[in-house]
């Protein structure tokens, strides 16, 4: 098991430039989740992947996040003309559902760091 | 919507002192709860779970009661040790998409 996997750990870029994270999950997970942890917080929900399919997305997703999964492997999630207030640390987790009640797996993270 | 109040940190205590850390929640239905540990320099591990009214969540001395009717799962250990520093999340899962508490800090001094 080699757990979930992100890169970078760390992305440190100036305010205006379009930043992309991505995310491999324990390869037998079919979901895939990204959250958003700002210091002092606990994570927050973003978006929510089963398979290929992108099925949830919260409303701090604002236009400027996309996120994809092709072929339900590994994710990126690209940030577009970033802000100030996207520094955080996106972390990324991943689940089965062969069977309830699985619990997600977190990779490290990574932090982002807006100049 | 979901929510889950922690008791807010730091908390410091000496070795072998008993640790609790108050968690509640407000939820529709009946949602799956978790403790979530966060070590130095380290991602979120998963600690413990309870995914039903009474059930008990335990590991690493760790323990967690599912209480529906204070609707809490509070966290708490008999006798800590140094390496159980970290923080300390609480959190509940319901339509598969976590919600967590603010975190509580916990450090323990030799």
């Amino acid at each position: 098991d080699t757990g979930v996997s992100q890169n970078p750990r760390h992305k440190i870029t100036k305010r205006g430039q379009n930043v992309t994270f991505r995310c491999d999950p324990i390869s037998e997970h079919n979901r895939l989740y990204w959250y958003r942890q700002t210091l002092g917080q606990g994570p927050e929900f973003l978006t929510y992947f089963q398979n290929e399919a992108q099925l949830e997305k919260s409303r701090l997703l604002s236009d400027r996040f996309s996120a994809e999964r092709p072929k339900g492997s590994f994710s990126t999630l690209e940030i577009q003309r970033t802000e100030q207030g996207d520094s955080a640390m996106y972390l990324c987790a991943s689940s089965s559902s062969s069977t309830s009640n699985q619990p997600q797996h977190f990779g490290d993270g990574t932090r982002l760091s807006i100049l | 919507g979901n929510s889950v109040t922690q008791m807010e940190g730091p908390v410091t205590l000496s070795e072998e002192a008993f640790l609790t850390i108050n968690c509640t929640y407000t939820a529709t239905g009946y949602p799956s709860l978790f403790w979530y540990v966060q070590y130095p320099g380290e991602g979120l591990q998963l600690l413990l779970k309870a995914t039903k009214a009474d059930d008990k969540g335990s590991n690493k001395g760790f323990e967690a009661t599912y209480r529906k009717e204070t609707t809490s799962f509070h966290l708490e250990k008999g006798s800590v040790q140094v390496s159980d520093s970290a923080v300390y999340f609480c959190a509940l899962r319901s339509d598969r998409k976590l919600s967590f508490g603010a975190g509580t800090t916990v450090t323990v001094r030799a």
